[in-house]
């Protein structure tokens, strides 16, 4: 199983700042990129599921785009509130089928100070 | 809508005790999934069911057994625990067998192996 890298490990940001975070994915046999967010005590979320190249997601003030040719993932969030505190999760086929495994990154995590 | 259960939240198990984790999901779902979550670690794959019927290894089946007891109910057993199954445990479900669908994630179980 080929790695899902994401980066930073960790970011601060301040109230009001805009922010993003990388994932990087094996390009090679590519069929999904999926983003999950994970609020301490509660469980991973979904928020994407991207699978073209060049596909741009929006949800608030949340979005993502994609390339697959070059194998990564931006998600960007806009105006951060001490809300958007939380680990952010990618997770790719990273090389394998398109059936529904799943290989994940170790997760960015986001803190929003007010 | 529940979603997706986990039972017990908490568990402390001496070495060599056995025990199994229990996940219902009532979305009607045909894929389910368990994971286990380690510090600096992303989610990894323990085994999943794609359908009712079926289930298969994933990336760290070692240690661990499954049942897919019916569609809602998929429990993951313990039958010797060791101290490096000290663990964050979540289960999930998809509606089907695909990287299209996003996956629904329980609260999660965590276990503490002494």
């Amino acid at each position: 199983i080929l790695n899902v890298e994401q980066s930073p490990q960790s970011l601060h940001v301040q109230e009001g700042d805009s922010t993003n975070f990388t994932c990087s994915f094996p390009s090679s046999n590519f069929y999904a990129l999926h983003w999950y967010r994970w609020e301490t005590a509660k469980s991973p979320e979904a928020l994407f599921v991207m699978t073209l190249n060049g596909d741009e997601k929006k949800k608030g003030r949340i979005s993502a785009t994609l390339n697959t040719k070059e194998g990564y993932s931006y998600l960007y969030i806009k105006g951060s509130q001490p809300e958007d505190s939380a680990t952010y999760l990618c997770a790719s086929n990273a090389g394998g089928t398109s059936y529904g495994k799943l290989t994940f990154g170790q997760g960015t995590i986001l803190t929003v100070h007010p | 809508n529940a979603g997706v259960t986990q039972t017990p939240k908490f568990q402390v198990l001496k070495t060599g005790q056995s025990m199994t984790l229990q996940c219902a999901q009532d979305m009607n779902h045909n894929s389910m999934y368990w994971y286990r979550q380690d510090p600096g670690m992303g989610l990894r794959l323990i085994y999943y069911s794609a359908s009712e019927g079926t289930t298969d290894k994933g990336e760290v089946p070692n240690g661990y057994n499954v049942s897919r007891l019916n569609k809602r109910e998929f429990s993951l057993r313990l039958e010797s625990a060791a101290p490096s199954q000290t663990s964050v445990y979540f289960c999930a479900s998809s509606e089907a067998w695909s990287l299209y669908n996003e996956q629904f994630f329980g609260p999660g179980t965590r276990l503490t192996v002494l």
